[in-house]
């Protein structure tokens, strides 16, 4: 069974410029996270989705993100424009089920960002 | 923000001695996972172990958990070099996971 696919693994970009990273969860999973990993950090949840609905974007810092997750499947995450403090690791998860305790959340390999 | 803080925030072991790392927590938990990211690679869950549980065990991993003291902690017996890698608890129900700040592990051959 293939794992959560996420591209690019790495992206450098000059400030201002917009960039947006692509995930593709493992099949059959209806729920969906982006985290945000500063360096020497732990992940930090930036939005939920089940299916396609966004249930908890509180993180989110809307000004400049913004996600979505058409038919329910790949999500897309969009930066626009970047800054110098949004150099991190994007890493997206899935897992079967929000709710509960029991379901394990499966993450991908996440994409480096660098800002110049 | 961090919910859990984990001690120490490095550690540098021979291959085949124990490692430990603690984590300490804030707020009262239902269950408190441990995760492991290895350099290129995501965040792959190790263990959970529920509130109402004091000890558990899963192949070289022995976890701990102490409510009154809001701690746990993660033993690895007989390290191997592909034990290097980060480690992270983690609390809160799955649809909103709070990680701590991780422990980075060395082991050395």
């Amino acid at each position: 069974e293939a794992g959560v696919v996420q591209s690019p693994r790495y992206k450098i970009i000059e400030k201002k410029q917009p960039v947006a990273f692509w995930c593709n969860p493992i099949s059959g999973h209806n729920t969906l996270y982006w985290y945000l990993q500063n360096l020497g950090q732990g992940p930090e949840l930036l939005i939920r989705y089940e299916n396609e609905e966004a249930v908890d974007d509180s993180q989110l810092p809307k000004d400049r993100f913004s996600a979505e997750r058409l038919k329910g499947v790949d999500s897309t995450l969009k930066i626009q424009p970047a800054e110098l403090g949004d150099s991190a690791v994007y890493l997206c998860a899935s897992s079967s089920r929000g709710t509960g305790s029991s379901n394990e959340q499966f993450f991908g390999p996440g994409t480096r960002l660098t800002v110049l | 923000s961090q919910q859990g803080e984990e001690d120490p925030q490095a550690l540098s072991i021979q291959e085949g001695e124990n490692a430990t790392m603690n984590c300490s927590y804030k707020t009262s938990i239902n269950n408190l996972q441990w995760y492991r990211q290895n350099s290129g690679r995501g965040l792959v869950h190790l263990i959970l172990i529920r509130s109402n549980e004091r000890e558990k065990h899963s192949g070289r991993l022995r976890v701990t958990l102490d409510t009154s003291k809001k701690s746990s902690s993660l033993l690895i017996t007989a390290s191997r070099a592909a034990d290097t890698a980060s480690y992270f608890c983690a609390t809160g129900p799955n649809e909103k996971l709070t990680f701590g700040t991780g422990t980075r592990l060395t082991i050395i051959p």
